[in-house]
């Protein structure tokens, strides 16, 4: 079974700029959990997806938002990019059934550096 | 929130060592993960587990639920156990949604 894939893997971009990541879950996983990691902040949940819909968000602004397909894939958006968004930006995967998550599987990254 | 407290931070073991890590978490969790972060960045699974013990090859875990800590056993460390390793915690956090809160890691380092 393929793992969880992220495109791109390495992104640079210039303050003021806005971006956009993917994710792809592990088939039949229907719930894609989007994670922040900073050397400062370490690793701080951004939000979760099931089944179209987001279930939770963290404690970040509005310029982070997010979406699913109905084939369970997420994409990620910052817009208005700042120097502190450079981060290492994780999904994870997990069947995510019954309101319980469960095991949560991570793709490679995307390594975002803003200039 | 839940807090997630990791120990020690940085751990230095020559190589064939064993070492124990420690994961106190400040409140009643539904499930706890340990992941080892290698230099890529790649965080992989080692161990899901709300409680009891569970073994794989070198690495084991037991997690104490009641007692609110978990700790992770690398014994006969290779070179290639280097890397960041996490505990994770997840707790249900309304509207059918569970997340995970992480520890700031334990940074392990295998010398030849």
């Amino acid at each position: 079974k393929a793992g969880v894939t992220q495109t791109p893997r390495y992104l640079i971009k210039t303050r003021g700029q806005q971006v956009t990541l993917s994710c792809s879950p592990i088939s039949g996983h229907r719930s894609v959990s989007w994670y922040q990691q900073t050397p400062g902040q370490g690793l701080q949940f951004l939000f979760e997806y099931f089944s179209e819909t987001q279930r939770n968000k963290g404690n970040f602004p509005g310029r982070f938002s997010g979406r699913q397909f109905s084939n369970s894939r997420s994409e990620m958006n910052v817009s208005t990019l700042e120097l502190g968004d450079s981060a290492l930006y994780l999904c994870a995967s997990s069947l995510g059934s019954g309101g319980a998550s469960g095991e949560q599987f991570f793709g490679p990254g995307t390594r975002l550096t803003v200039l | 929130g839940i807090q997630v407290e990791q120990s020690p931070p940085d751990l230095i073991l020559q190589e064939g060592a064993n070492s124990t890590l420690r994961c106190n978490f400040s409140d009643s969790v539904n499930n706890l993960q340990w992941f080892h972060q290698n230099p890529w960045g790649q965080l992989i699974n080692l161990f899901y587990i709300p409680s009891g013990t569970k073994q794989n090859g070198r690495l084991s875990a037991t997690t104490v639920a009641t007692e609110r800590y978990s700790l992770l056993y690398i014994s006969s460390s290779q070179t290639t156990d280097s890397g960041v390793y996490f505990c994770a915690v997840e707790r249900y956090s309304g509207a059918g949604s569970y997340q995970l809160t992480f520890g700031k890691g334990t940074k392990l380092s295998v010398i030849p």
